[in-house]
């Protein structure tokens, strides 16, 4: 099956580059995807990069995928108090069903 | 305004009871899913429908049951045989085969036996 690993928590003071980190072991997800969780609330797509892509810049956000490695990060530039949440990273099983990291859990410090 | 609507946001349940949780959407998607949120687990599917009529399992079914008899709705039910239920559960539709698209996701229900 699917392993993706998050570090469980990440803090940054607001104004500061946040970069949460994912790793996974199947490499066949033909995307993958950004989530955030705001707090009791469902899943909100952030955004996403092909596989055959190695960045993709959208606004604050800079997603890079390492494909050799097996490494895809999220870079969030001047964050802000409205950036807390959970952020997971998710890829596409074979049976196109989504599969998704631990979770980051985003603190950012006034 | 089309979304996907769960309800009801927090429910208890006493031990040995089944309960049903409701997940409706209006956004004529085909595929729905279910899925159970841990802390620092992430998200784990319980069972997916890609059309109606038909649902498959996921990786943790046990102690679980759904039907999809309209496009709209895929009720979860959650059996006395479910051993340990209590968590934080999550709905979500898509258009289609998720690898061409973006799974819309329901607020969630906290379920908690007591």
């Amino acid at each position: 099956g699917e392993d993706v690993e998050q570090s469980l928590f990440l803090s940054v003071r607001e104004g500061d580059s946040s970069v949460i980190n994912c790793t996974y072991t199947d490499s066949s997800s033909t995307y993958l995807y950004w989530y955030k969780q705001e707090p009791g609330a469902g899943l909100q797509l952030l955004t996403y990069i092909f596989s055959n892509m190695d960045m993709k810049q959208d606004q604050r956000l800079t997603v890079l995928l390492n494909k050799k490695d097996k490494h895809l990060s999220l870079r969030i530039a001047d964050t802000q108090t409205g950036d807390s949440a959970i952020y997971f990273c998710a890829g596409v099983t074979g049976a196109n069903n989504l599969f998704f990291g631990t979770g980051t859990r985003l603190t950012v410090i006034p | 305004d089309g979304g996907i609507t769960q309800s009801p946001k927090y429910l208890f349940r006493k031990e040995g009871q089944n309960v049903t949780l409701s997940c409706e959407q209006n956004l004529n998607h085909d595929a729905m899913y279910w899925y159970r949120q841990d802390p620092g687990q992430g998200l784990r599917l319980i069972y997916y429908s890609q059309i109606v009529n038909d649902f498959q399992k996921g990786d943790i079914a046990e102690g679980y049951s759904v039907s999809r008899e309209k496009k709209e709705s895929f009720p979860l039910t959650v059996t006395s045989a479910q051993k340990n239920p209590t968590a934080f559960y999550l709905c979500a539709s898509s258009i289609g085969p998720i690898n061409i698209g973006e799974a819309f996701f329901g607020q969630g229900t906290r379920l908690t036996v007591v």
